[in-house]
């Protein structure tokens, strides 16, 4: 069954520093995501990407944060300055076609770590 | 007012029994309803998709919808030990772009 994959699954850097969090979402799928989780906490929405763009994003998605798709396959999230309150589970995701009405797939997810 | 809204638990079950698990939204404008469930340190998967009033049955698990009263419900029969989890519920809707809003999740906790 195809899966959404990401990589790294635990991740720990030093604050301020530039984190690149790599998922490959589903092979046919079109819209992309990323959630985060911090540790106790609800699943939140960060942004949403479509036909190489982001189509929404939360206000937690500040200036720190960028997607990318660089290439036909992968989608990252960067954080550009880590702070210690960026330390939680980050998902990625993906649905086939609009979201409404279309199941989201998650992936494993990459726990992240500012120290 | 919360977006979306759940009892928080534990609800705590014997094995066997039938677990309810309620959820509120607020955007009246939500037309898709997806009940996730999310082990501990484990990623959300999901469990049903609901898009019209009434109820919709698949194997152990029902979830039942009313938009009047904005509310989704899940009800799992002969629950089992495995399936002590979070369960999270996510309206979404168009206007939103179609993305997830999670409710904080019920914790069920099924007892042998």
């Amino acid at each position: 069954e195809p899966e959404v994959t990401q990589t790294p699954s635990h991740q720990v850097t030093q604050m301020g520093q530039e984190v690149i969090l790599r998922c490959v979402p589903i092979s046919n799928h079109l819209y992309f995501y990323w959630y985060r989780q911090i540790l106790g906490q609800k699943v939140e929405f960060l942004v949403s990407f479509y036909n190489n763009e982001i189509s929404e994003k939360s206000e937690i998605f500040d200036d720190q944060f960028s997607v990318e798709r660089p290439d036909g396959s992968n989608f990252t999230l960067k954080i550009r300055s880590t702070k210690l309150e960026d330390s939680a589970m980050y998902f990625c995701a993906s649905s086939r076609a609009d979201p409404s009405g279309n199941t989201i797939y998650f992936g494993e997810g990459s726990w992240l770590t500012v120290v | 007012q919360k977006e979306v809204e759940q009892n928080s638990g534990p609800l705590s079950v014997p094995e066997g029994a039938i677990a309810s698990l309620n959820c509120t939204y607020s955007d009246r404008g939500s037309q898709s309803f997806f009940w996730y469930r999310q082990y501990s340190g484990k990623s959300p998967e999901l469990i049903m998709s609901i898009y019209s009033n009434g109820d919709k049955e698949d194997g152990r698990f029902t979830a039942q919808l009313n938009k009047a009263s904005q509310y989704v419900s899940l009800l799992i029969r002969d629950s089992q030990p495995s399936d002590s989890a979070t369960y999270l519920c996510a309206p979404s809707s168009y206007n939103q772009g179609g993305k997830l809003i999670f409710g904080q999740g019920t914790e069920l906790s099924v007892k042998p």
